[in-house]
């Protein structure tokens, strides 16, 4: 079983949507939640960024950070078609200089 | 500011040959990480490098290695090429201490053949 678990989609929603893309996890040692956009043939772009539980908003985007149940989520509002990318979640120990990816989703805005 | 750079961006290399991928970080930042993506696997850690240091390694091979100079920039070289090794390989960038968001840069493209 891999650390970090993420659907990789494709999710395809209409745009205005609201989006919920979630990542669960089996190391109880992961305090820092990171989210990644990455569009084709480009390098991952840092989105959101959150240690420990709770929640963090950012414009249209907010992560959301459950320790207890290891589970993360990332809502987008009024979804754009310029969302439209792979969304990869990544954790970090704070303690091993390295992330943890999940395999990311797809997400496709239509007009 | 200058983001991470990555060159090339786009490698052909014959199986059995070796290769040398470059990365410059940001301007300040010291620590230096290597990934690989490819669509099977997803993005792995290779390793990570802070003043000149290796603090942690993946889990690869040792035909899989790198260096970081004084200045931070740093380069991952892959020896004897195997067509496995298709990928693309993503230089990060962070403040020293672990924990912080990385900035990725666009990647090198390696195609082995």
């Amino acid at each position: 079983q891999k650390e970090v678990e993420q659907d990789p989609g494709p999710l395809s929603v209409p745009e205005g949507a609201i989006v919920s893309l979630n990542c669960t996890y089996s190391n109880s040692a992961f305090q820092y939640f990171m989210w990644y956009r990455q569009y084709s043939r480009k390098g991952p772009e840092l989105l959101m960024y959150t240690y420990s539980s709770g929640n963090k908003e950012d414009g249209r985007f907010t992560a959301q950070v459950d320790k207890s149940s290891k589970y993360i989520s990332l809502f987008i509002r009024d979804s754009q078609p310029s969302d439209s990318a792979t969304y990869l979640c990544a954790m970090d120990t704070g303690t091993a200089s390295k992330l943890t990816f999940g395999t990311g989703t797809r997400l496709q805005v239509t007009l | 500011k200058a983001g991470v750079t990555q060159t090339p961006r786009y490698l052909i290399k014959t199986r059995g040959q070796q290769v040398t991928l470059s990365c410059s970080p940001i301007s300040g930042h010291r620590s230096v990480s290597w990934y690989q993506q490819t669509p099977g696997q997803g993005l792995q850690f290779l390793f990570e490098y802070f003043s000149e240091t290796q603090r942690n390694k993946g889990n690869f091979p040792g035909r899989f290695s790198g260096r970081q100079f004084s200045n931070s920039r740093s380069e991952m070289n892959v020896s004897t090429l195997e067509l496995g090794d298709s990928a693309l390989y993503l230089c990060a960038s962070s403040l020293a201490v672990s924990g912080y968001g990385y900035t990725f840069g666009s990647g090198t493209r390696l195609t082995v053949v």
